[in-house]
């Protein structure tokens, strides 16, 4: 079955830092890949998204997450984090089984920012 | 922007009552999702939809329903809530592309004392 591994639970920069989160998959075809964040209380909000072409994807907010198939991984990233990027942040899969109308979410990565 | 509400935003109830969370959506989407959250954890799909009149169980098991009458409408009801069903419960909707963006509302924040 199709997995997402976010390894950091937590992760804190200080603001200004660059930022680097991970995230693992497990498929063997070419992935429908998803970041989300999510802001205390709100609902997910997409940040960018991988389906085919460039492996170098750009998203809102100045994220970007580049694939690695021989890696497998999606791994999102900022250059200068904002005070306001505190958030808990999702990376997902489609679904191969449900014909890519389902995602698997990953457990997260809660961002923490400091002065 | 994606337009999917949901009402309410907060609910706090006593256990035993019936309850329903409403989502809505304005974009004509077919595929409709709810997901359960319990606070800093991952999202469990709890039911989905791929139109009218079809409703399907997600990966966890859940003691809410669903129905689909109208495509843009997909209410979750709780016949008798219980302090276990304390969460976060969200609701999403997609288009028919596969490459299409799951869509999601702001979420009800559900407290059964």
């Amino acid at each position: 079955a199709q997995s997402v591994t976010q390894p950091d639970i937590h992760i804190t920069v200080s603001e200004g830092a660059s930022l680097e989160l991970r995230c693992n998959y497990s498929y063997g075809a070419t992935p429908y890949l998803f970041w989300y964040v999510q802001s205390p209380g709100q609902g997910l909000q997409l940040l960018l998204k991988y389906f085919s072409g460039d492996t170098l994807v750009q998203g809102i907010k100045g994220f970007e997450a580049e694939f690695k198939r021989s890696q497998s991984s999606f791994n999102l990233r900022k250059p200068s984090v904002h005070w306001s990027d505190a958030a808990e942040y999702f990376c997902a899969v489609g679904d191969l089984s449900g014909g890519y109308n389902k995602l698997i979410f990953g457990a997260g990565t809660r961002l923490a920012v400091h002065p | 922007e994606a337009d999917i509400y949901q009402t309410p935003r907060y609910l706090v109830i006593g256990t035993g009552k019936k309850i329903t969370l409403e989502c809505s959506q304005t974009m004509g989407h077919d595929k409709m999702y709810w997901y359960q959250q319990d606070p800093g954890m991952e999202l469990h799909l709890i039911h989905y939809s791929y139109g009218v009149n079809s409703t399907e169980k997600g990966d966890l098991s859940s003691e809410s329903t669903v129905s689909r009458i109208r495509t843009e409408h997909f209410p979750l009801t709780l016949e008798s809530a219980r302090p276990s069903h304390t969460s976060q419960y969200l609701c999403a909707s997609r288009g028919r592309g596969i490459a299409d963006t799951q869509y999601f509302g702001p979420g009800t924040r559900l407290t059964v004392l």
